[in-house]
Protein backbone atom coordinates (compact mmCIF):
# COMPACT_ATOMS: atom_id res chain seq x y z
CA UNK A 1 0.00 0.00 0.00
CA UNK A 2 1.94 2.83 -1.51
CA UNK A 3 1.52 6.81 0.62
CA UNK A 4 2.98 9.06 2.99
CA UNK A 5 2.74 8.42 6.29
CA UNK A 6 3.21 10.60 9.04
CA UNK A 7 3.02 10.14 12.90
CA UNK A 8 2.22 11.03 15.22
CA UNK A 9 -1.06 12.38 14.45
CA UNK A 10 -1.57 14.50 17.53
CA UNK A 11 1.31 15.57 19.34
CA UNK A 12 1.60 18.08 21.99
CA UNK A 13 4.66 19.61 23.77
CA UNK A 14 5.88 21.54 26.90
CA UNK A 15 7.55 25.00 26.24
CA UNK A 16 11.55 24.61 26.32
CA UNK A 17 11.46 20.90 24.35
CA UNK A 18 12.13 19.80 21.14
CA UNK A 19 10.46 17.53 19.43
CA UNK A 20 11.12 14.86 15.78
CA UNK A 21 8.09 14.84 13.73
CA UNK A 22 8.49 12.07 11.42
CA UNK A 23 7.79 11.22 7.62
CA UNK A 24 8.08 7.95 5.40
CA UNK A 25 6.97 7.30 1.57
CA UNK A 26 7.26 4.46 -0.01
CA UNK A 27 6.16 5.99 -3.29
CA UNK A 28 9.85 5.86 -4.56
CA UNK A 29 9.73 10.08 -4.83
CA UNK A 30 12.84 11.85 -4.60
CA UNK A 31 11.98 14.99 -3.29
CA UNK A 32 10.39 15.59 0.03
CA UNK A 33 8.99 18.62 1.56
CA UNK A 34 7.86 20.10 4.74
CA UNK A 35 4.76 22.78 5.11
CA UNK A 36 3.26 24.43 8.42
CA UNK A 37 -0.10 25.35 7.99
CA UNK A 38 -1.69 28.08 10.55
CA UNK A 39 -5.55 29.06 11.04
CA UNK A 40 -6.48 31.56 8.14
CA UNK A 41 -2.86 31.23 5.89
CA UNK A 42 -1.66 29.40 3.43
CA UNK A 43 0.81 26.63 3.45
CA UNK A 44 4.46 28.26 4.15
CA UNK A 45 7.24 25.57 3.20
CA UNK A 46 9.97 24.86 6.24
CA UNK A 47 12.54 23.06 3.97
CA UNK A 48 12.90 20.96 1.35
CA UNK A 49 15.25 17.63 0.10
CA UNK A 50 15.48 16.61 -4.07
CA UNK A 51 17.82 13.90 -2.59
CA UNK A 52 19.35 12.19 0.21
CA UNK A 53 21.84 14.33 2.47
CA UNK A 54 20.74 17.19 0.71
CA UNK A 55 17.96 19.77 1.89
CA UNK A 56 17.42 23.47 1.52
CA UNK A 57 15.93 26.12 3.76
CA UNK A 58 12.42 27.39 2.74
CA UNK A 59 11.03 30.83 4.12
CA UNK A 60 10.26 29.82 7.84
CA UNK A 61 13.25 27.43 8.14
CA UNK A 62 13.92 29.40 11.59
CA UNK A 63 13.58 27.28 14.47
CA UNK A 64 13.28 24.13 12.64
CA UNK A 65 15.81 21.23 11.56
CA UNK A 66 15.49 18.16 8.92
CA UNK A 67 17.83 15.52 8.12
CA UNK A 68 17.99 13.16 4.87
CA UNK A 69 19.76 10.20 5.79
CA UNK A 70 17.58 7.86 3.41
CA UNK A 71 15.56 8.33 -0.11
CA UNK A 72 12.11 7.19 2.26
CA UNK A 73 12.35 9.36 5.44
CA UNK A 74 12.65 12.95 6.56
CA UNK A 75 11.92 14.07 10.07
CA UNK A 76 11.22 17.22 11.29
CA UNK A 77 12.89 18.81 14.16
CA UNK A 78 11.29 21.43 15.90
CA UNK A 79 13.60 23.42 18.67
CA UNK A 80 13.01 24.93 21.11
CA UNK A 81 14.19 27.96 19.63
CA UNK A 82 10.95 28.16 17.31
CA UNK A 83 8.70 30.78 19.17
CA UNK A 84 5.42 29.63 17.80
CA UNK A 85 5.33 26.29 16.90
CA UNK A 86 1.28 25.44 17.34
CA UNK A 87 0.30 24.89 14.10
CA UNK A 88 -0.77 22.07 11.63
CA UNK A 89 2.76 20.17 9.98
CA UNK A 90 2.37 18.67 6.92
CA UNK A 91 5.00 16.74 5.03
CA UNK A 92 4.43 16.13 0.77
CA UNK A 93 6.72 13.99 -1.46
CA UNK A 94 6.92 14.47 -5.67
CA UNK A 95 8.85 12.32 -7.93
CA UNK A 96 11.61 15.04 -9.53
CA UNK A 97 10.35 16.29 -13.14
CA UNK A 98 9.13 19.83 -14.38
CA UNK A 99 5.50 18.35 -13.95
CA UNK A 100 5.44 15.84 -11.51
CA UNK A 101 2.61 16.55 -9.05
CA UNK A 102 3.12 16.66 -4.78
CA UNK A 103 1.22 14.69 -3.34
CA UNK A 104 0.98 15.09 1.17
CA UNK A 105 0.77 13.18 4.37
CA UNK A 106 -2.27 12.85 6.49
CA UNK A 107 -0.63 15.96 8.66
CA UNK A 108 0.78 16.10 12.68
CA UNK A 109 -1.00 18.73 14.61
CA UNK A 110 1.41 20.42 17.33
CA UNK A 111 -0.09 22.18 20.00
CA UNK A 112 2.80 23.62 22.54
CA UNK A 113 1.13 23.78 26.17
CA UNK B 1 8.46 37.35 -2.65
CA UNK B 2 6.15 35.10 -4.99
CA UNK B 3 2.24 35.61 -4.07
CA UNK B 4 -0.42 33.43 -4.68
CA UNK B 5 -4.18 35.39 -4.17
CA UNK B 6 -7.12 33.48 -3.94
CA UNK B 7 -10.32 35.19 -2.75
CA UNK B 8 -10.73 33.42 0.21
CA UNK B 9 -14.78 33.62 0.66
CA UNK B 10 -16.86 31.70 1.90
CA UNK B 11 -18.27 30.95 -1.97
CA UNK B 12 -21.88 29.38 -1.43
CA UNK B 13 -23.53 27.84 -4.58
CA UNK B 14 -26.34 25.59 -4.55
CA UNK B 15 -26.38 22.20 -5.45
CA UNK B 16 -25.87 21.50 -9.34
CA UNK B 17 -24.91 24.54 -9.98
CA UNK B 18 -21.18 25.63 -10.96
CA UNK B 19 -18.99 26.78 -8.64
CA UNK B 20 -15.88 29.12 -9.89
CA UNK B 21 -12.48 29.40 -8.07
CA UNK B 22 -9.88 32.50 -9.20
CA UNK B 23 -6.71 32.52 -8.51
CA UNK B 24 -3.65 35.34 -9.61
CA UNK B 25 0.02 34.76 -9.04
CA UNK B 26 2.70 36.79 -9.49
CA UNK B 27 6.24 35.20 -10.88
CA UNK B 28 5.93 35.04 -14.61
CA UNK B 29 8.44 32.59 -14.51
CA UNK B 30 5.64 29.90 -12.26
CA UNK B 31 5.78 26.61 -14.45
CA UNK B 32 3.17 24.39 -13.29
CA UNK B 33 -0.23 24.70 -11.18
CA UNK B 34 -2.00 22.91 -9.25
CA UNK B 35 -5.36 22.82 -7.04
CA UNK B 36 -6.05 20.89 -3.81
CA UNK B 37 -8.82 20.10 -2.09
CA UNK B 38 -8.71 20.44 1.77
CA UNK B 39 -11.33 19.24 4.24
CA UNK B 40 -12.11 20.45 7.45
CA UNK B 41 -8.95 18.68 9.83
CA UNK B 42 -7.40 17.04 7.08
CA UNK B 43 -4.09 17.26 4.36
CA UNK B 44 -4.66 18.74 1.14
CA UNK B 45 -5.77 16.28 -2.00
CA UNK B 46 -4.56 16.67 -5.65
CA UNK B 47 -7.53 17.20 -8.03
CA UNK B 48 -6.29 18.96 -10.89
CA UNK B 49 -3.14 19.78 -12.32
CA UNK B 50 -2.39 22.41 -15.41
CA UNK B 51 0.59 22.92 -17.26
CA UNK B 52 -0.48 25.36 -20.55
CA UNK B 53 -2.83 27.68 -21.34
CA UNK B 54 -6.09 26.61 -22.07
CA UNK B 55 -8.75 24.24 -20.20
CA UNK B 56 -8.44 21.05 -18.99
CA UNK B 57 -11.32 18.58 -17.98
CA UNK B 58 -11.30 16.25 -15.40
CA UNK B 59 -14.65 14.77 -14.91
CA UNK B 60 -16.73 17.31 -13.15
CA UNK B 61 -13.42 19.67 -12.70
CA UNK B 62 -12.22 22.07 -15.52
CA UNK B 63 -8.81 23.88 -14.93
CA UNK B 64 -8.38 26.73 -16.47
CA UNK B 65 -5.09 28.76 -17.20
CA UNK B 66 -3.93 32.09 -18.53
CA UNK B 67 -0.37 32.97 -17.81
CA UNK B 68 -0.40 35.88 -20.15
CA UNK B 69 -3.25 37.26 -17.15
CA UNK B 70 -1.19 35.28 -14.54
CA UNK B 71 -4.29 33.75 -13.41
CA UNK B 72 -5.70 29.94 -12.91
CA UNK B 73 -9.49 28.78 -12.33
CA UNK B 74 -11.01 25.57 -11.16
CA UNK B 75 -14.84 25.03 -12.26
CA UNK B 76 -16.96 22.34 -10.60
CA UNK B 77 -19.79 21.47 -12.40
CA UNK B 78 -23.23 19.93 -10.63
CA UNK B 79 -21.77 20.63 -7.33
CA UNK B 80 -22.39 18.25 -4.92
CA UNK B 81 -22.63 18.45 -1.18
CA UNK B 82 -19.72 16.69 -0.58
CA UNK B 83 -17.68 19.30 -2.73
CA UNK B 84 -17.73 21.46 0.45
CA UNK B 85 -14.32 22.20 1.64
CA UNK B 86 -11.63 24.31 1.56
CA UNK B 87 -9.77 24.51 -2.44
CA UNK B 88 -5.94 25.97 -2.82
CA UNK B 89 -4.29 27.28 -5.38
CA UNK B 90 -0.53 25.99 -5.91
CA UNK B 91 2.15 27.52 -7.97
CA UNK B 92 5.07 25.76 -8.94
CA UNK B 93 7.84 27.89 -9.65
CA UNK B 94 11.53 26.36 -9.64
CA UNK B 95 11.96 24.06 -6.93
CA UNK B 96 9.28 25.26 -4.63
CA UNK B 97 5.49 25.73 -4.34
CA UNK B 98 3.69 28.40 -3.12
CA UNK B 99 0.08 28.20 -1.68
CA UNK B 100 -2.65 30.69 -1.88
CA UNK B 101 -4.81 30.91 1.61
CA UNK B 102 -7.69 29.13 0.04
CA UNK B 103 -11.44 29.67 -1.23
CA UNK B 104 -13.76 28.17 1.18
CA UNK B 105 -16.92 26.45 -1.00
CA UNK B 106 -20.53 25.62 0.88
CA UNK B 107 -22.68 23.79 -1.45
CA UNK B 108 -25.99 24.15 -0.18
CA UNK B 109 -28.45 21.05 -0.68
Amino acid sequence: DGGITQSPKYLFRKEGQNVTLSCEQNLNHDAMYWYRQDPGQGLRLIYYSQIVNDFQKGDIAEGYSVSREKKESFPLTVTSAQKNPTAFYLCASRKQGRDNEQFFGPGTRLTVL
Amino acid sequence: QKEVEQNSGPLSVPEGAIASLNCTYSDRGSQSFFWYRQYSGKSPELIMSIYSNGDKEDGRFTAQLNKASQYVSLLIRDSQPSDSATYLCAVKTGNQFYFGTGTSLTVIP
